[in-house]
């Protein structure tokens, strides 16, 4: 069974850009999560999907916005790229949810200059 | 809110002597727990969850209530343990929270 994609794997973003990151699930997959892993932060949940609805949000500014398709796919949209959002974004995927086991992706490193 | 600590970044052991990861959560409800490993270059993975209860690579957790802690232990670490490990919890709002990892190294 393929594992879960990201695409790009990598960005360099100036500031008051935006950007759009793309993960495909594993097949079978309806739950895809996104995660922002920094150094100084560690990894911090930004919201999740299930069935095309935005079930859960994490502690982010309206800047960062998500959403899924029909055949599970995810994008999240960062607009108006700040310094701070430098960081690698990790999306994972699961059948139902948070409480079952997440297979992440390898992540997008996102620089903004 | 659901919050949960790892206390050690680092944690140095050698080969063969038992190693023990804390992990405390603060959750007023029942959580779902759960330890995630990264090895060097691969991806972050599902190492056990507690209500398997199960032994996964040699490594037991065991959820304490009373103490609110889901510690990763294993009684003789192996130079192939070496990672990054990290405690999550998911509550009823089906977020999953991680720690701030434990960097382990097992020398040889």
């Amino acid at each position: 069974k393929a594992g879960v994609t990201q695409t790009p794997r990598y960005l360099i973003k100036t500031r008051g850009q935006q950007v759009t990151l793309s993960c495909s699930p594993i097949s079978g997959h309806r739950s895809v999560s996104w995660y922002q892993q920094t150094p100084g932060q560690g990894l911090q949940f930004l919201f999740e999907y299930f069935s095309e609805t935005q079930r859960n949000k994490g502690n982010f500014p309206g800047r960062f916005s998500g959403r899924q398709f029909s055949n599970s796919r995810s994008e999240m949209n960062v607009s108006t790229l700040e310094l701070g959002d430098s960081a690698l974004y990790l999306c994972a995927s699961s059948i139902a949810g948070n409480a079952d086991t997440q297979y992440f992706g390898p992540g997008t490193r996102l620089t903004v200059l | 809110a659901q919050r949960v600590t790892q206390p050690e970044k680092l944690l140095s052991v050698f080969k063969g002597a038992p190693v023990e990861l804390k992990c405390n959560y603060s959750y007023s409800g029942s959580p779902e727990l759960f330890w995630y490993v990264q090895y060097s270059r691969q991806r972050l993975q599902l190492l056990l969850r507690h209500i398997s209860r199960e032994s996964i690579k040699g490594f037991t957790a065991d959820l304490n209530k009373g103490e609110t802690s889901f510690h990763l232990k294993k009684p003789f670490a192996q130079e192939e343990d070496s990672a990054m490990y990290y405690c999550a919890l998911s509550g009823s709002a089906r977020q999953l929270t991680f720690g701030s990892g434990t960097q382990l190294t097992v020398l040889p």
